[in-house]
Order: structure tokens, then sequence, then C-alpha cells
């Protein structure tokens, strides 16, 4: 079966500008979660779906970040205005059923973003 | 809530030798724990999981852990490694109510060399 796919793979931009990410999750997968990981850290969770509803969003800065997930499928998340500490990889993670604790996750291969 | 704690930023190890990569936590309830690999420009993958029972739990690619209650510990072991085995590995941890939120530690990158 076809992984989580994640794009763009690379992106850079500038302080201030916006930014979007896109994630295609494993198909039939009931949960999706998005991650920061900082260079150096390990991955911290910023939003958690369950088909197309928010679950966990308590470590999402809200001022600036916002994610989606359309249909309970596809989900973006999004950075509007970007700053220098957003720099970081962008993981996207599914699994299968409705987010038991026991679950795996299987992640994609991540963004990595660049702000300047 | 919950912590990890990888206190081994790198580990170098030469192939075909043991290796041991260290992971503590801390939580005031019972947990679940994890061992994520992550390659270069890859995804995370997972390794292995303890859920209940036996506390040596084997993984995939020959890797294995043990977890001990009294010690909050539950370290990585792979008893010979290859150059292929070169990645970042991740420990973490998941309370047993509501919904999953894995809380990782900051990683130990394993380098094996000829």
């Amino acid at each position: 079966e076809a992984g989580v796919a994640q794009s763009p793979r690379y992106k850079i931009i500038e302080k201030r500008q916006s930014v979007a990410f896109w994630c295609n999750p494993i198909s039939g997968h009931a949960t999706l979660y998005w991650y920061q990981q900082i260079l150096g850290q390990g991955p911290k969770l910023l939003i958690q779906f369950q088909n197309n509803g928010v679950v966990d969003d308590s470590q999402l800065p809200k001022d600036r970040f916002s994610a989606e997930r359309l249909k309970g499928v596809d989900s973006t998340l999004k950075i509007q205005p970007a700053k220098l500490e957003d720099s970081a990889v962008y993981l996207c993670a599914s699994s299968p059923r409705f987010s038991r604790r026991s679950d795996t996750q299987y992640f994609g291969p991540g963004t990595r973003l660049t702000v300047l | 809530a919950q912590s990890v704690t990888q206190l081994d930023s790198q580990v170098p190890v030469f192939e075909e030798a043991p290796v041991e990569l260290r992971c503590n936590y801390s939580s005031s309830v019972s947990v679940y724990l994890f061992w994520y690999v992550q390659y270069p420009n890859q995804g995370l993958q997972l390794l292995l999981k303890y859920l209940s029972g036996s506390t040596l739990v084997k993984g995939i690619n020959g890797f294995e852990a043990e977890f001990n209650k009294s010690q909050t510990s539950f370290h990585l072991r792979k008893p010979s490694v290859h150059i292929s085995d070169t990645a970042e590995y991740f420990c973490a941890v998941s309370d047993r109510t509501g919904f999953q939120k894995l809380v990782f530690g900051t990683g130990t990158r394993l380098l094996v060399s000829p």
C-alpha cells in the first residue's frame, strides 16, 4: 500500500510570508497528525484530527498556524505569517483507527521549511 | 504529563559490535512505550513497542528493548549492528487513556562505521 505522502519536500521563504503544506494519509486511515521537528529535537505534536474533526490542537500556535482536513482525507497545514523560529521539518502521520493509545503511527517523509 | 530523556545524542560504533541506546521516561500513570527510527531523508518508522506482558520486546531488523518499570527505562539493544543501521532513533511514550499523544525524546544518532 502507498505510504503517507507530503508536499513540497522543501520550502524556503522570507519571514512574514505565508506557506502551506499538504498531506495525503494512507487510504482508510481515520487519524491524522501534524508534527513539528526542530533541528536537534524530537517531533512535537501540533494537531490531531479524527476523520475531519480536531481532537487535540493544544500545542498549535493558533495566532499564525492553521490546519484543516478536507472530507476526512487530505490535510493542509498553513503558517501565516512565518517567523524565523518556524524553521523545522513538518511531519504528517496517520494511524488506522480512532486514535487508540497503542496504535502505530505511519509517518510521511516531511517538509523541510527554512525561514530567512 | 509525560517526558522522555535520551541522554546520548550520538553513539558511534563499529560494524558487528553490540549497541545499547538509552531511554528513560517520566510519568505519573502507566504508559505505552515506542521506539521509532528515522533514516536520512525519510519519515519515522516503528521499530517496536511495549504495550503489556513480557518486558522484553522484539522488533524489526534484529532490535529489541527491555521495559524496566522500577527504573522507568526502555533501552534499545542490538547484538550486532550493520552499516545500514546508521539513523536517528527516537524513544516515545503515550499514556493509556484517551486519544494517543506521543511524547518524543530528543533522539540518538547511531553512527556505524566499518
